[in-house]
């Protein structure tokens, strides 16, 4: 199991603004990198998996990069709406199969 | 696709008392996944059962127990229950989980099972 930290751990936005934040973890036992998004009183739902250093995906207005080698990813909401609101979880999976989570950044978007 | 299934929702025990939670994975999905959240952490890694067999396990003492199904359900079992077992557990299934299918394997989520103990 990695030591997996996100921070800050809650923000608020305005709605129409950009945010980002970011998720740290040990570089080595590295297989990929798992974003979950969990609103409340639903469940996780997968929002990205990353595999190379350099990776970059994008899933409508939400993105994240990969730094494999410095143990880091940075997920980015660009124009932040209200359903944006929920806590945005990141999980290395190691090479023993094992996914770590983070405890979440929860954001809040204020209309 | 009718998505993950836990029951029950809500369950309020007493120390020294044991308890069971179930979950029904997505159809066709053989990987099940077990998860523990206390207040402040992120999900910690329970087992993973797989074919009926454990696959996989974190880092908890033995009082935690699970077990899969040939339909591939599974239950969760915790005996001796302690004040700290308090938690949302939530469970999670995939085709064939990351071992098989690689790294990418997404998890599904079920809702989670909130077990009070006092």
């Amino acid at each position: 199991i990695l030591n997996v930290e996100q921070s800050p751990q809650s923000l608020h936005v305005q709605e129409g603004d950009s945010t980002n934040f970011t998720c740290s973890f040990p570089s080595s036992n590295f297989y990929a990198l798992h974003w979950y998004r969990w609103e409340t009183a639903k469940s996780p739902e997968a929002l990205f998996v990353m595999t190379l250093n350099g990776d970059e995906k994008k899933k409508g207005r939400i993105s994240a990069t990969l730094n494999t080698k410095e143990g880091y990813s940075y997920l980015y909401i660009k124009g932040s709406q209200p359903e944006d609101s929920a806590t945005y979880l990141c999980a290395p999976l190691s090479n023993d199969y094992k996914l770590s989570f983070g405890a979440g950044t929860t954001v809040t978007v204020r209309a | 696709k009718a998505g993950v299934t836990q029951t029950p929702r809500y369950l309020i025990k007493t120390r020294g008392q044991q308890v069971t939670l179930s979950c029904s994975p997505i159809s066709g999905h053989r990987s099940v996944s077990w998860y523990q959240q206390t207040p402040g952490q992120g999900l910690q890694f329970l087992f993973e059962y797989f074919s009926e067999t454990q696959r996989n396990k974190g880092n908890f003492p033995g009082r935690f127990s699970g077990r899969q199904f040939s339909n591939s359900r599974s239950e969760m079992n915790v005996s001796t229950l302690e004040l700290g077992d308090s938690a949302l557990y939530l469970c999670a299934s995939s085709p064939e989980g990351p071992r098989a299918s690689g790294p990418t394997d997404t998890q599904y989520f079920g809702p989670g099972t909130r077990l009070t103990v006092l």
